[in-house]
């Protein structure tokens, strides 16, 4: 299995803060990688796919970079609905593998 | 808009069969373009994908639950479904149906998720 690391596992942040999340894989995932946003009690929310390409809707602060093992998924400017846990996801090869979640929360 | 809906009960005994059906709208579930999955979240805890199916039947498991588990498709009735055998109490969790695209599998449409507890 792949293993997905996080990093941080929670940081604390303001309005207008620009954030930076780290994924690292256990081995190259070709950049079959992917980024979501969880609030409480809701299902995940798809951001980013294939490291850096945003999904229809998901607002142009939010972008995505990497290759090989490492990936950053960075919020340009955090506004009040982006306080959140976000999880990447590799789909490199089965068992698809999430990292453990950043919790986004409010200094 | 396709839309994914989790249903079955939100109790299930020791030893027992945890059943779990997602019912597909907006879509057809033959289309043959996805996949279909099933991913499960324990309070507090990371997101853990469970398995897939495809339309023609033929499903990818988890190593990890892959003695316990079997997914099927209906596609009469645009459904597919999970059953997991022998739970135990680690076995509770939010359980998610998904949809990836058959060619990249990241899930883009998620259910909202339904608990299921394992107690006596």
């Amino acid at each position: 299995d792949i293993q997905m690391t996080q990093s941080p596992s929670s940081l604390s942040a303001s309005v207008g803060d620009r954030v930076t999340i780290t994924c690292r894989a256990s081995q190259g995932i070709s950049n079959s990688l992917a980024w979501y946003q969880q609030k409480p009690g809701k299902a995940p929310k798809l951001l980013l796919y294939a490291a850096s390409r945003l999904e229809s809707g998901v607002p142009s602060r939010v972008s995505g970079s990497g290759s090989g093992t490492d990936y950053t998924l960075t919020i340009s400017s955090l506004q009040p609905e982006d306080f959140a846990t976000y999880y990447c996801q590799q789909y490199y090869s089965t068992p698809f593998t999430f990292g453990p979640g950043t919790k986004v929360d409010v200094k | 808009q396709v839309q994914l809906q989790e249903s079955g009960p939100g109790l299930v005994e020791p030893s027992q069969t945890l059943s779990l059906t997602c019912t597909v709208s907006g879509g057809s579930i033959s289309s043959g373009t996805y996949y279909w999955s099933w991913i499960r979240q324990p309070a507090g805890k990371g997101l853990e994908w469970i398995g897939r199916v495809y339309t023609s039947g033929s499903t990818d498991y988890n190593p990890s639950l892959k003695s316990r588990v079997t997914i099927s498709v209906d596609t009469s009735k645009n459904q597919f479904s999970l059953k997991l055998s022998s739970v135990t109490a680690a076995d509770t969790a939010v359980y998610y149906c998904a949809r990836a695209m058959f060619t990249a599998n990241y899930f883009e449409y998620w259910g909202q998720g339904t608990l299921v507890t394992v107690s006596s």
